[in-house]
């Protein structure tokens, strides 16, 4: 099984910050990975797919990058409504998820 | 607009059996691979099993692997989740999920569910 590891568990950043989020998984997956954002009480919504993709509606803030095992999320300057838990998928060799980091906007 | 609705979460005794249902609409059904995704409480997703449109690729994580069934119902835009022996583990709320691209297997999920919450206790 591709383990994926997120990194920071969390992060803290104010209105108008850049936030990193980090994913790297325990082999190569090329470029199949996608993230999602999950707020409290609702499902995931699909953020970016094959690692730069961005998905329908997404604003241009957020961006993901990366191949093989390190992949990155990025958010150029947040936005209160940003708060929430980000999770990393791959779909290299079945479908396993990152344990989330939590992004608060202070 | 593309909607999916999960129902049939409840409570059931350890051993015991659900069914869950799940709805779509606002797209060419048949033409979608659809998932089963599931969330323990405070904890992070995990893929279940998915099935393609036409039913023929069926998949399971080892977890529920022999004890879950997924199935659909393409005229009636269903998809269910049968699930037997369940175990306090299998305590979670349940997402169906549409895959991102039409035809293509396990890729990102687009349109989820609400969720369906399941709960196995004595």
């Amino acid at each position: 099984e591709i383990v994926l590891t997120q990194s920071p568990a969390t992060l803290s950043l104010s209105p108008g910050e850049r936030a990193t989020l980090s994913c790297r998984a325990s082999q190569s997956i090329s470029t199949y990975l996608g993230w999602y954002q999950q707020k409290p009480g609702q499902a995931p919504r699909l953020l970016i797919y094959d690692a730069s993709d961005r998905a329908t509606g997404i604003p241009a803030r957020f961006s993901g990058s990366g191949s093989g095992t390190d992949f990155t999320l990025t958010i150029s300057s947040l936005e209160p409504e940003d708060s929430a838990v980000y999770y990393c998928q791959q779909r290299s060799n079945w479908i396993t998820f990152g344990q989330g980091t939590r992004l608060e906007i202070k | 607009q593309v909607h999916v609705v999960e129902s049939g979460g409840g409570l059931v005794k350890p051993g015991g059996s659900l069914r869950l249902s799940c709805a779509a609409s606002g797209f060419s059904f048949s033409d979608y691979f659809m998932a089963w995704i599931r969330q323990a409480p405070g904890k992070g997703l995990e893929c279940i099993a998915y099935v393609s449109g036409t039913s023929i690729l069926k998949t399971y994580a080892d977890s529920v692997k022999g004890r879950f069934t997924i199935s659909r119902d393409n005229s009636k835009n269903l998809v269910f989740l049968q699930m037997d022996r369940l175990t306090a583990e299998d305590t979670a709320t349940y997402y169906c999920a549409r895959d991102l691209k039409q035809w293509v297997i396990g890729t990102f999920f687009d349109n989820w569910g609400q969720g369906t919450r399941v709960t196995v206790s004595s």
